[in-house]
C-alpha cells in the first residue's frame, strides 16, 4: 500500500530556511509526481508546486517562485521541499501528496503524507 | 487564477440526512478537472471524487459528484457519523492549482 511519511515538526526563526522530507514506500517512486500543499492552522489548502519522481522536473506556484526548491533522492524514494526566507505567515502544516496517475501529472492527490508542522517565530 | 467558492460555509445536519455541497469556479473548469477531498481534524485530506464525478478507490457510493463548467456539487446521500468533516473542492485544469475555502459538515 502506497504511503508517504514526512519528517517531524520544525520551529524556525524569521529569515531561516526549512527542509521537509517525504519518504515514499509501497510503490515505485519514479513513476509518480509528488506535490506539496500547505495549510495554515484552521484555514484552507494552498498548492505550492510539484516535482516528478521520474526526471526531477518541477513546477512551482508563482507565489513561491524564488523561495522554494523541491528535490528528490531516488535512491531513498524521498522527496524534499525547502522553503527559504521564512516569515511568520509561513507557519503552517506542510503536506506532500502523490499524484493519482502513473507517469502523468493529473494533479489529483490520491496519497498524502501525515503533514509536517512548521512554526516560524 | 481560478478562484473556487464553496457554499455553504457550514452545513448543520443530522445523521441519515442528505448533504449537498456546492463549488463554483470563477472560470470554466474544462473537461471537468475538478476533485473533492474530505478532511477530518488532525488528518490530511482524503480524495473522494475526481473528474467531477468519479469516486476514488474505496469511497462508498453514498458519495456522488456532478457538475461541469463552473458549477459542481458533491452529494452525500445519507450522512454517516464518520462523514462529519470539512470538504474541499480543487481544480486541476490550470496552474496554479487551487482549492475552495471548504464546507464544514457538522452534526446538528
Amino acid at each position: 500500500q502506497a504511503q508517504l511519511v514526512q519528517s517531524g515538526a520544525e520551529v524556525k526563526t524569521p529569515g531561516a530556511s526549512v527542509k521537509v522530507s517525504c519518504k515514499a514506500s509501497g510503490y515505485t517512486f519514479t513513476n509518480y509526481v509528488i506535490n506539496w500543499v500547505r495549510q495554515v492552522p484552521g484555514q484552507g489548502l494552498e498548492w505550492m508546486g510539484w516535482i516528478s519522481g521520474y526526471n526531477g522536473n518541477t513546477e512551482y506556484a508563482q507565489k513561491f517562485q524564488g523561495r522554494v526548491t523541491m528535490t528528490t533522492e531516488t535512491s531513498t524514494s524521498t522527496a524534499y521541499m525547502e522553503l527559504r526566507s521564512l516569515r511568520s505567515d509561513d507557519t503552517a502544516v506542510y503536506y506532500c501528496a502523490r499524484d493519482m496517475t502513473v507517469f502523468g501529472a493529473s494533479h489529483v492527490f490520491s496519497v498524502w503524507g501525515q503533514g509536517t508542522m512548521v512554526t516560524v517565530s | 487564477e481560478v478562484v473556487l467558492t464553496q457554499s455553504p460555509g457550514t452545513l448543520s445536519l443530522s445523521p441519515g440526512e442528505r448533504a449537498t455541497l456546492s463549488c463554483r469556479a470563477s472560470h470554466s473548469v474544462s473537461s471537468s478537472h475538478l476533485a473533492w477531498y474530505q478532511q477530518k481534524p488532525g488528518q490530511p485530506p482524503r480524495l473522494l471524487i475526481y473528474a467531477a464525478s468519479s469516486r476514488a478507490t474505496g469511497i462508498p457510493d453514498r458519495f456522488s459528484g456532478s457538475g461541469s463548467g463552473t458549477d459542481f456539487t458533491v452529494t452525500i446521500s445519507r450522512l454517516e457519523p464518520e462523514d462529519f468533516a470539512v470538504y474541499y473542492c480543487q481544480q486541476y485544469v490550470t496552474s496554479p492549482l487551487t482549492f475552495g475555502g471548504g464546507t464544514t459538515v457538522e452534526i446538528k
